[in-house]
């Protein structure tokens, strides 16, 4: 079974609007983290925003969010007021802690969503 | 300057070469990890390192290998390439054992294989 699961392939929005981008996730741990990342068309990954299993708020960053429900194991991406800028690959990522000799460390990503905002 | 810098950033090459893929960090960080990412997938985990002695595999370590040669420095080579090892490949650092230490990524290296 996916870990990580992003079920949206592909999202055209209007520019300004909000946009929430899916993300699903499996774990038996009770410590771990989410991530969301950007990838533009020039590739580099960009770091956006972070949710520990613990937080009890949503985190947010700017004009991003993440609308986390624990029970539904469902951690969400929220961007409001869409810019043309935002057009990108976004990808859901989670990290369960690992240990020297102990369990595999590294994200696993979810397939991306690619968000294209149109003016 | 780059917190996590790769070199080279892209490289075409023929089937069977040996290639190394180098990436150095200047943001202090203990673990290194090396990824790929193939077209319309996310990216999968190859090889990584909690520290200069400590080098595990990833899911998809499969012809390639790894070298901690310092803190700073964590390379990938493929010892004889093929043409499904063409993707983007990926250095990332992290601070840290906890799931809250988010990754940095350098920018990618392209590399086509012939």
């Amino acid at each position: 079974a996916q870990k990580i699961t992003q079920t949206q392939p592909g999202m055209f929005v209007q520019e300004k609007e909000a946009v929430t981008l899916d993300c699903t996730y499996d774990t038996s741990d009770q410590s771990y983290g989410l991530f969301w990342y950007k990838q533009p068309s020039s590739g580099e990954m960009i770091f956006l925003i972070y949710q520990g299993s613990y937080d009890e708020q949503n985190a947010t960053e700017g004009r991003y969010s993440l609308n986390f429900q624990k029970a539904r194991k469902s951690a969400n991406l929220v961007i409001s007021a869409s810019q043309l800028g935002d057009s990108a690959m976004y990808f859901c990522a989670m990290r369960e802690p690992a240990y020297s000799g102990g369990g595999a460390d590294g994200l696993t990503f979810g397939k991306g969503t690619h968000l294209i905002i149109q003016p | 300057d780059a917190d996590v810098t790769q070199t080279p950033r892209n490289r075409i090459t023929k089937t069977g070469k040996r290639i190394m893929l180098e990436c150095s960090q200047t943001k202090g960080h203990d673990r290194m990890y090396w990824y790929r990412q193939d077209p319309g997938l996310g990216l999968q985990l190859i090889y990584y390192s909690f520290d200069v002695k400590d080098i595990n595999k990833g899911e998809i370590s499969d012809g390639y290998s790894v070298s901690r040669q310092a803190q700073a420095k964590f390379s990938l080579s493929l010892e004889s390439a093929i043409p499904n090892q063409t993707a983007l490949y990926f250095c990332a650092t992290s601070d840290g054992q906890g799931a809250d230490q988010p990754q940095h990524f350098g920018d990618g290296t392209r590399l086509s294989i012939l």
